[in-house]
């Protein structure tokens, strides 16, 4: 099976602009989650989606959305970029979410801001 | 507010020796500990997890040791290789919405010499 997939990997914004990253689950996988990675905060999750729906929210601000489609594949938007959205963003998808042990990670795309 | 406590931040181990990384919560009503390992440039990998009616875990040469009543977890690297030279991050999940929701430890860089 194929993993998790996101593009692009590398981007590079300046202030003020916004961004869309995509991911691809696994197939068959109907949860995705999006989780931010910087040095400062560490890993933190974004918001999950499942079956097009989004069920859990972590604490960002509105600047930073996403929404799931009906073959479960994913895409994160943030909008009026700041200096400080500048991170490596993660995607991983779950078959079964309530379970919790089968979440698999993509490579996650890097944000630049400048 | 940091809600699960990770230490050491880095940690030098010799090839053949024991790595032991340390998190600890806040929150009693986290009720999953899962342990990821990633690799420069690649996304985190889920290495082994824990429930808390279990006070030990063992897959392979990784190990969770879990203690409850001090909300404190432990992961437990036998026979270290330099293979086993990565990022880990320990992690306590939170119910919520029909999903396991992680709050991460900053992260421990592990170096094993050969």
């Amino acid at each position: 099976k194929a993993g998790v997939t996101q593009t692009p990997r590398y981007l590079i914004k300046t202030r003020g602009q916004q961004v869309t990253l995509s991911c691809s689950p696994i197939s068959g996988h109907r949860s995705v989650s999006w989780y931010q990675q910087t040095p400062g905060q560490g890993l933190q999750f974004l918001f999950e989606y499942f079956s097009e729906t989004q069920r859990n929210k972590g604490n960002f601000p509105g600047r930073f959305s996403g929404r799931q489609f009906s073959n479960s594949r994913s895409e994160m938007n943030v909008s009026t970029l700041e200096l400080g959205d500048s991170a490596l963003y993660l995607c991983a998808s779950s078959s079964d979410p309530g379970t919790s042990g089968g979440s698999y990670f993509g490579p996650g795309t890097r944000l630049l801001v400048l | 507010q940091q809600q699960v406590k990770q230490s050491p931040q880095s940690l030098i181990v010799q090839k053949g020796g024991i790595s032991i990384i340390n998190c600890a919560y806040e929150n009693t009503a986290f009720d999953y500990f899962p342990w990821y390992q990633q690799f420069p440039g690649k996304g985190p990998a889920l290495l082994i997890a824990i429930r808390p009616d279990v006070s030990e875990k063992k897959e392979g040469r990784f190990t969770i040791s879990f203690n409850k009543s001090a909300k404190q977890f432990s992961l437990h690297i036998m026979d270290s290789q330099p293979g086993d030279s990565a990022t880990y991050f320990c992690a306590a999940s939170l119910r919520s919405g029909g999903s396991y929701i992680p709050t991460f430890g900053r992260g421990t860089s592990l170096i094993v010499h050969p």
